[in-house]
């Protein structure tokens, strides 16, 4: 298995332009998860879903957007790309929500470096 | 959601232990804790979970009072590559749950 895989690993986008970030993960999980980490801070939820057709916001959903049309695939949509958005971002998947089961667990991507310039 | 209260630094010297305290005074009865550790520009990976009393595996320990309001990660004799970001996570109360990290701490082993 590979795992959660996010591709691409860098991008630099110019103010105003958009692009998808995607991820997959082959281990049948239920449960995936945005997140972005801004230097030097810890990790901030953007969104989750709970399964195929079902997604919701986390802490900071504002200017993204995901959708999740299949159990794999949970792509991550920046249609306006500002300043602020620059920061790693990693996607995360388990087989429930995580820590409510037995060695339930959350499995991160190797992450995709934004820059906004 | 449990909200979660972690040191935000500790230091530390190569081969002592280290134990790093989490508290999360509004955990639910379903919830379990869950620690991770986060490397420099890598994703966080699991390193223990448990409910109450003390989980051990090959990487650490993870010791849970009665009243589960806090939670003590243990490092038995740390080395330089232990160097990280801890973050302790409370687990969902129900499905459909976000799962939110706090801050973390940044534990820093010195020779």
């Amino acid at each position: 298995n590979a795992g959660v895989t996010q591709t691409p690993k860098f991008r630099i986008l110019k103010i105003g332009q958009s692009m998808t970030l995607q991820c997959t993960q082959d281990m049948n999980h239920n449960y995936m998860y945005w997140y972005r980490q801004d230097p030097g801070m810890g990790l901030k939820l953007i969104y989750y879903s709970v399964g195929a057709g079902i997604t919701d916001k986390g802490e900071v959903p504002n200017g993204y957007n995901v959708s999740r049309s299949t159990t794999e695939d949970f792509p991550l949509r920046l249609e306006l790309a500002a300043p602020s958005q620059t920061s790693v971002y990693f996607c995360a998947s388990s087989y429930s929500g995580g820590g409510s089961a037995t060695n339930e667990k959350l499995f991160f991507g190797s992450g995709t470096q934004l820059s906004v310039l | 959601l449990a909200k979660t209260t972690q040191p935000i630094s500790m230091d530390s010297y190569e081969g002592q232990e280290v134990n790093i305290t989490c508290s999360h005074n509004n955990i639910a009865t379903n919830d379990y804790i869950t620690w991770y550790q986060q490397f420099p520009s890598q994703g966080p990976r699991f390193i223990i979970q448990g409910y109450k009393t003390k989980v051990t595996n090959e990487v650490a320990s993870l010791f849970i009072p009665a009243d589960r309001k806090s939670s003590t990660l243990s490092l038995p004799r740390v080395s330089l590559s232990d160097t990280a970001v801890y973050y302790c996570l409370v687990g969902p109360n129900q499905a459909g749950t976000a799962l939110i990290f706090g801050k973390g701490t940044t534990l820093s082993v010195s020779s």
